[in-house]
């Protein structure tokens, strides 16, 4: 079955500690990109990948951090989280130009 | 810059209304537009697109028309069931200045539907 697969799917921390929030996908897609969302806001890019070795920034990127050493593989690190990066993460892939597939979201609260 | 205005929520509608929610976008190139749905819990899934001006793009009673004189792409269903209670986003692809496939969205829109 087609997925994309992010775990956890629910978190709860404290300033300061460091978390990673990962990201698989079994469609063998070149793109792959990370959402924050937020009441109102709708989703805003926080990062994305063309292909391995390759990410750039999106939107939202301050406060994050995020790899591509594994094209099936693209995990989003929060180094020192703080309150504002309280909200629902999904995680997206897809060919080039082609539909995005979402994963089920992550939802972290930063204390 | 690209930006994706929706029409806030929640809509509260009974059992077969007819349902309209309205987006408009503002784009520097050739947007194709799309309208995602997101069930409770879950992520969320594409529920229809269009990728050129008077396109309709329509799936599981829903419809979208891409007009490109207003710059909007307004979702209607004729008959809603209480089976499409969900949040609705709209969002927009800019082909000509998009680098990571990346969409832009707007707010959503929470439909709730009665029995």
């Amino acid at each position: 079955e087609a997925q994309v697969t992010q775990n956890p799917r629910y978190l709860i921390t404290v300033t300061g500690k460091k978390l990673t929030v990962t990201c698989s996908q079994n469609m063998n897609h070149e793109y792959m990109s990370w959402y924050r969302q937020d009441p109102g806001l709708g989703l805003r890019q926080i990062y994305y990948s063309m292909n391995v070795e390759v990410t750039d920034k999106g939107d939202v990127p301050e406060g994050y951090k995020v790899s591509r050493k594994e094209k099936r593989n693209f995990p989003l690190i929060l180094e020192s989280p703080s309150p504002n990066q309280t909200s629902l993460y999904f995680c997206a892939s897809s060919q080039e130009g082609g539909e995005l597939f979402f994963g089920e979201g992550s939802r972290l609260t930063v204390l | 810059g690209n930006s994706v205005t929706q029409m806030e929520g929640p809509v509260t509608l009974s059992e077969e209304a007819f349902l309209t929610i309205n987006c408009t976008y503002t784009a520097t190139g050739y947007p194709s537009l799309f309208w995602y749905v997101q069930y409770p819990g879950e992520g969320l899934q594409l529920l229809l697109k269009a990728t050129k001006a008077d396109d309709k793009g329509s799936n599981k009673g829903f419809e979208a028309t891409y007009r490109k004189e207003t710059t909007s792409f307004h979702l209607e269903k004729g008959s809603v069931q209480v089976s499409d209670s969900a949040v609705y986003f709209c969002a927009l692809s800019d082909r000509s200045s998009n680098a990571g496939n990346m969409l832009t969205f707007g707010g959503g829109t929470r439909l709730m539907v009665k029995p």
